[in-house]
C-alpha cells in the first residue's frame, strides 16, 4: 500500500515550457487536491476533485489546470511555466467526506518545481 | 470563503517546556479543525483533530483547544522533546464543504 504517490520529485524549468505533475493514490479515496506550499505563506489549495472526471478550482489556480480521468489519478499541468510558480508542490487525497469522517487528509512526498 | 490565522509563525522552547500555537478562523460554519506536522523535507501529516462538539481532545503529549464562540483553537504541546521540532499547520473545514483552509504554518525548534 503506496499511499499517495508523487512524480517526479523534482524539476527544473525555463519559463514558457510545460509539464505535467502526476499524482496517483490507492487508496481508493474518492478526494483528490493539489497544494503549492511557499515558504511563510502555508498550503494553498490549488485544484481539486471530487470524484472521478470532476475538478474545481481552490485558492490559487490561475496558470494550472488539472484533469482526473481514472479515480487513482488527478495530474497537474502547467502550460506555460513562470518563476511566481516555483514550488512545492503536494498532492493529497481523502475519503469521501461524511459527517462522522475524520476527513484526513493524505499527502504525498511532494514535488519540487524550479522555473528559471 | 474562510481565512485561517496562524500564530506565532516561530517558536522555540527549551525541551521539556510547553509549547502553544494559535490559530483563528472566520467561517462560523467550519466544524472540523486537524492539525498538521511537517517535518523538515517530509510531507504533512495529523497529528490530532477536533470537531465543533467538542471543547478539548488530548492525545499523550498534545491537545487542541476550541472556543466557538470566540472562533480560535489552539495546539498545546506538554514536555517537548527534540522530535517535536517541525512545522506545525492548523486548518479549517466544513463537513458540507470539500475544502481544506491552511493557516501559514507555526516553525517549531525544541532546544536539548
Amino acid at each position: 500500500n503506496a499511499g499517495v504517490t508523487q512524480t517526479p520529485k523534482f524539476r527544473v524549468l525555463k519559463t514558457g515550457q510545460s509539464m505535467t505533475l502526476l499524482c496517483a493514490q490507492d487508496m481508493n479515496h474518492e478526494y483528490m487536491y493539489w497544494y503549492r506550499q511557499d515558504p511563510g505563506m502555508g498550503l494553498r489549495l490549488i485544484h481539486y476533485s471530487v470524484g472521478e472526471g470532476t475538478t474545481a478550482k481552490g485558492e490559487v489556480p490561475d496558470g494550472y489546470n488539472v484533469s482526473r480521468l481514472k479515480k487513482q489519478n488527478f495530474l497537474l499541468g502547467l502550460e506555460s511555466a513562470a518563476p511566481s510558480q516555483t514550488s512545492v508542490y503536494f498532492c493529497a487525497s481523502s475519503r469521501m467526506k461524511l459527517t462522522k469522517n475524520t476527513g484526513e487528509l493524505f499527502f504525498g512526498e511532494g514535488s519540487r518545481l524550479t522555473v528559471l | 470563503g474562510e481565512n485561517v490565522e496562524q500564530h506565532p509563525s516561530t517558536l522555540s522552547v527549551q525541551e521539556g517546556d510547553s509549547a502553544v500555537i494559535k490559530c483563528t478562523y472566520s467561517d462560523s460554519a467550519s466544524n472540523y479543525f486537524p492539525w498538521y506536522k511537517q517535518e523538515l523535507g517530509k510531507r504533512p501529516q495529523l497529528i490530532i483533530d477536533i470537531r465543533s462538539n467538542v471543547g478539548e481532545k488530548k492525545d499523550q503529549r498534545i491537545a487542541v483547544t476550541l472556543n466557538k464562540t470566540a472562533k480560535h483553537f489552539s495546539l498545546h504541546i506538554t514536555e517537548t522533546q527534540p522530535e517535536d521540532s517541525a512545522v506545525y499547520f492548523c486548518a479549517a473545514s466544513k463537513d458540507t464543504g470539500n475544502q481544506f483552509y491552511f493557516g501559514t504554518g507555526t516553525s517549531l525548534t525544541v532546544i536539548p
